[in-house]
């Protein structure tokens, strides 16, 4: 099983300019998670789903936009990319409720 | 969810036992106590969770006090691999299970 992939690895965005990050899961799982994490920080959740079909918003949803119309995937959509979106942004998914996360390894963005 | 607060460093020497505290004094009662683990810049690894009881399973044992402020896990033969910083999250499981990582204990296991 690959688990939790996460494309691409490294991004360089310029300001203003859009991207999405991929992730999928192979596991089956129905809730999965964004979060970001910045220089000698802890994670902070942007988006969430439990299910195909929906969403919620985390801590930090401001900037981006999520998608669940499949089980396996999740993206992440960056519009209109700002330097305070500069971050590692993680994927991670769970089977549900008092299951232990899975993590993908993780999209590094540099905005500039 | 409930706050909890880790020593920000430990060191310990490989093979010795590692201890790291959490303290989550206003936790509730369905809150769970979860530990998870991030090795340099990989994604996070989660590690154990429990509820009441104390846990074990081959990663670690995890002991939380009768009252339930505050947990221990424990890595009982810590190898340079285990350096790592690791999390400590009280959690309720409803509304998707949403974890919040705080800055956690950065542990450093030396020779």
């Amino acid at each position: 099983n690959a688990g939790v992939t996460q494309t691409p690895k490294f991004r360089i965005l310029k300001i203003g300019q859009s991207m999405t990050l991929q992730c999928a899961q192979d596991m089956n799982h129905n809730y999965m998670y964004w979060y970001r994490q910045d220089p000698g920080m802890g994670l902070k959740l942007i988006y969430y789903s439990v299910g195909a079909g929906i969403t919620d918003k985390g801590e930090v949803p401001n900037g981006y936009n999520v998608s669940r119309s499949t089980t396996e995937d999740f993206p992440l959509r960056l519009e209109l990319a700002a330097p305070s979106q500069t971050s590692v942004y993680f994927c991670a998914s769970s089977y549900g409720s008092v299951y232990g996360y899975t993590f993908g390894s993780g999209t590094r963005l540099t905005v500039v | 969810d409930a706050k909890t607060t880790q020593p920000p460093s430990m060191d310990c020497a490989e093979g010795r036992a590692a201890n790291l505290p959490c303290n989550h004094s206003t936790i509730s009662g369905n809150e769970y106590v979860y530990w998870y683990r991030q090795i340099h810049s990989q994604g996070p690894q989660y590690i154990i969770h429990g509820l009441k009881n104390n846990e074990t399973n081959e990663m670690a044992s995890l002991i939380i006090t009768e009252d339930r402020k505050s947990s221990t896990l424990i890595l009982p033969h810590a190898t340079l691999r285990d350096t790592a910083v690791y999390y400590c999250i009280a959690s309720f499981t409803g509304g998707g299970n949403k974890l919040t990582f705080g800055t956690g204990t950065q542990l450093k296991v030396e020779l």
